[in-house]
């Protein structure tokens, strides 16, 4: 399993884009990158996943280096309720289980 | 609405009871999934069950049991083998077929204190 590097803690404006990065130099080549959230208190939130093309859906953009040994999430315009802790998983195909690191906690600001 | 419940939200026991966790799916998903969270740390894998009638233990599965009787419930009981129960539980599911849309879901949580 690819070992994940996030900074600890993020701020950002309410309106501006949030940067996420993740390290993940150790990844192999069936490993997706998959994004959740955990707003305080509650289960982790899918967000978004993606193997080695940029991803976009409604809450967020993936972009995944060339190399594929790092990644950033986009939120393009955050809000207060983006407040939270945001996981970077790298994750084979053939395994079951998701490994948690501690995230980055991303705290948006009026 | 579909989605995974759990219930109690949060569950408070005298050490040395055994105490069973709900979690229930009506996503019509095969597999399901039992994490553990502690203060200030990521999830970690307890059980996990592929198919009815069957489940495998994960990282930290001792002093845990679980049954998988019907598809849409996955109870975990704790039992009073567990050394340091108090925890934030989370239930997943997932489709269960490998590949890249077999993404887990999760459901709001158990909260359990153990006195």
């Amino acid at each position: 399993d690819a070992k994940t590097t996030q900074p600890p803690s993020m701020d950002c404006a309410e309106g501006r884009a949030a940067n996420l990065p993740c390290n993940h130099s150790t990844i192999s080549g069936n490993e997706y990158v998959y994004w959740y959230r955990q707003i305080h208190s509650q289960g982790p939130q899918y967000i978004i996943h993606g193997l080695k093309n940029n991803e976009t859906n409604e809450m967020a953009s993936l972009i995944i280096t060339e190399d594929r040994k790092s990644s950033t999430l986009i939120l393009p315009h955050a809000t207060l309720r983006d407040t939270a802790v945001y996981y970077c998983i790298p994750r084979g195909w053939d395994t079951d289980k998701l490994i948690f690191g501690t995230g980055t906690r991303l705290q948006v600001f009026p | 609405d579909g989605g995974i419940t759990q219930s109690p939200k949060y569950l408070f026991r005298k050490e040395g009871q055994n105490v069973t966790l709900s979690c229930e799916q009506n996503l019509n998903h095969d597999a399901m999934y039992w994490y553990r969270q502690d203060p200030g740390q990521g999830l970690r894998l307890i059980y996990y069950s592929q198919i009815v009638n069957d489940f495998q233990k994960g990282d930290i599965a001792e002093g845990y049991s679980v049954s998988r009787e019907k598809k849409e419930s996955f109870p975990l009981t704790v039992t009073s083998a567990q050394k340091n129960p108090t925890a934030f539980y989370l239930c997943a599911s997932s489709i269960g077929l490998a590949g890249n849309t077999d993404t887990q879901y999760f459901g709001p949580g158990t909260r359990l204190t153990v006195l």
